[in-house]
């Protein structure tokens, strides 16, 4: 069975500032998607970014960006001048290409993020 | 945007009673999810939902849980003779297509108290 891990409960930056939230994952399957959601107080799911494991290049979206090593198994996020909204619990998440579980997303415990002016 | 809403966005029950929470997915979707959160834990998948019948559900969707399309609006979660252990927050969430990478949108979160 998968598994993902964020081994950072939580983690603070100074505005403007870079931070990276870390993520990995185990799994058998060599195709696979894999996701940051994040949740800010008003506890909806946004999802920031996607990456397919079949890319080597690393998704980017605007100040977000990922840093992938499938061999390593490692999915961590890469937050740029960081900014007050960016506060929230930030989500690792797993999910299969193939199979019958066709929206089983895994999910890591998150990560909460501060961010101080 | 168009979002998944859910209601009730804070329930307080008694031990041993019914809730049901409810959801509207995004009005083009095909796929309806319920995943929740126990305090301090994992986001945990429960159920998928397509073409009224579930496609897949979680150990943790027992007899006790049931979903329902009831009016092809509606997405509805029920939990009979809810239990301490059922705290937590549950979030429904819908999709478009099938394919796995396209995006899943999530609701902002029923969070239930059973005490």
């Amino acid at each position: 069975a998968q598994t993902v891990t964020q081994s950072q409960p939580e983690m603070s930056v100074q505005e403007a500032e870079t931070v990276t939230l870390s993520c990995t994952y185990d799994t058998s399957e060599s195709d696979y998607y894999l996701f940051w959601y994040k949740q800010p107080p008003s506890r909806q799911m946004i999802l920031v970014i996607r990456q397919e494991a079949y890319k080597q290049q690393n998704a980017t979206e605007n100040r977000f960006s990922v840093n992938f090593q499938k061999a390593a198994k490692s999915f961590s996020l890469k937050i740029s001048d960081s900014q007050l909204g960016d506060a929230a619990m930030y989500f690792c998440a797993y999910r299969s290409f193939y199979g019958g579980s066709q929206g089983n997303l895994i999910f890591g415990k998150g990560t909460k993020l501060s961010v101080k002016p | 945007e168009p979002e998944v809403t859910q209601t009730p966005s804070h329930q307080v029950t008694q031990m041993g009673q019914e809730v049901i929470l409810r959801c509207v997915p995004i009005s083009n979707h095909l796929y309806f999810y319920w995943y929740r959160q126990i305090l301090g834990q994992k986001v945990e998948f429960l159920v998928s939902f397509y073409n009224n019948e579930i496609s897949e559900k979680s150990e943790i969707f027992d007899d006790q849980f049931s979903v329902e399309r009831p009016d092809g609006s509606n997405f509805t979660l029920k939990i009979r003779s809810t239990k301490l252990e059922d705290s937590a927050m549950y979030f429904c969430a819908s999709q478009g297509m099938v394919r796995a990478g396209n995006t899943i949108y999530f609701g902002e979160g029923s969070w239930l108290t059973v005490v």
